[in-house]
C-alpha cells in the first residue's frame, strides 16, 4: 500500500484565490510527521510547512497552512491568496516513526495559477 | 549561505562508465540522504547517513554505493551505470533524525 497518497496530478487556481491540495497518508506509527515540499520548475525542493502527529494545532507558515486530520489520516496542504510564482509541483512527504530519516514522498500535485 | 551542493548538476553517460555526484553540505547536519526522482513515482530514497562511517540503505539500493568519510560530504557511487538509473537525483541534509530535510538543486543523470 502506498504510504503518501496524492490523488491530484494537477489543479488549477485562479489568483488570489485559496486552494487546497490534497494528501492521506498510511501508517501505523503513532509518531510520525508530515511534510509539503515545492518544486518549482527549476527544479529545486524547497520546504513548506511541517506537522508533527502530537501537534494538537494544525501547522501555518505564512500564507501555507496544513489541515491535519488524524482521525482521516489526511494532511491538505492550504495555500491562501495564490500567486502566480505558487505554480510548481507540489510534494507531500511523511517521516514514520520518531527519529526516522527516511521520507516517503507522494507523487505529487501540479500546481498552475491562472491570471 | 547555509545549503547543500551537488555536483555534476548535468551528467549524460554511457552505461557501465563509473561516476560519482558529490554532495556536500555547510550546515554540520548529521543525517544527509540520497533520493531519486522520476516521474509518477514521486521521491525514493536510495542510501541515508546517519552520521561519519554510518550509512545504510534506503528503498531503491541497487546499483549504488556511498560512503561518509566526512561530516559534510555524501558521495553516491554508480559503479557501472545502466539506463534505468537514468533520473534525478537530489541529496538531503537534516540537523536530527526526524527533522526537516534540506535538499540540493539536484543533478540530471543520463545514461546512455
Amino acid at each position: 500500500a502506498q504510504k503518501i497518497t496524492q490523488t491530484q496530478p494537477g489543479m488549477f487556481v485562479q489568483e488570489k484565490e485559496a486552494v487546497t491540495l490534497d494528501c492521506t497518508y498510511d501508517t501505523s506509527d503513532q509518531s510520525y510527521g508530515l511534510f509539503w515540499y515545492k518544486q518549482p520548475s527549476s527544479g529545486e525542493m524547497i520546504f513548506l510547512i511541517y506537522q508533527g502527529s502530537y501537534d494538537e494545532q494544525n501547522a501555518t507558515e505564512g500564507r501555507y497552512s496544513l489541515n491535519f486530520q488524524k482521525a482521516r489520516k489526511s494532511a491538505n496542504l492550504v495555500i491562501s491568496a495564490s500567486q502566480l510564482g505558487d505554480s510548481a509541483m507540489y510534494f507531500c512527504a511523511m517521516r514514520e516513526g520518531p527519529g526516522a530519516n527516511n521520507l516517503f514522498f507522494g507523487t505529487g500535485t501540479r500546481l498552475t495559477v491562472i491570471p | 549561505e547555509a545549503q547543500v551542493t551537488q555536483n555534476p548538476r548535468y551528467l549524460i553517460t554511457v552505461t557501465g562508465k563509473k561516476l560519482t555526484v558529490t554532495c556536500s553540505q555547510n550546515m554540520n547536519h548529521e543525517y544527509m540522504s540520497w533520493y531519486r526522482q522520476d516521474p509518477g513515482l514521486g521521491l525514493r530514497q536510495i542510501y541515508y547517513s546517519m552520521n561519519v562511517e554510518v550509512t545504510d540503505k534506503g528503498d531503491v539500493p541497487e546499483g549504488y554505493k556511498v560512503s561518509r568519510k566526512e561530516k559534510r560530504n555524501f558521495p553516491l557511487i554508480l559503479e557501472s551505470p545502466s539506463p534505468n538509473q537514468t533520473s534525478l537525483y537530489f541529496c538531503a541534509s537534516s540537523l536530527q533524525r526526524g527533522n526537516e530535510q534540506f535538499f540540493g538543486p539536484g543533478t540530471r543523470l543520463t545514461v546512455l
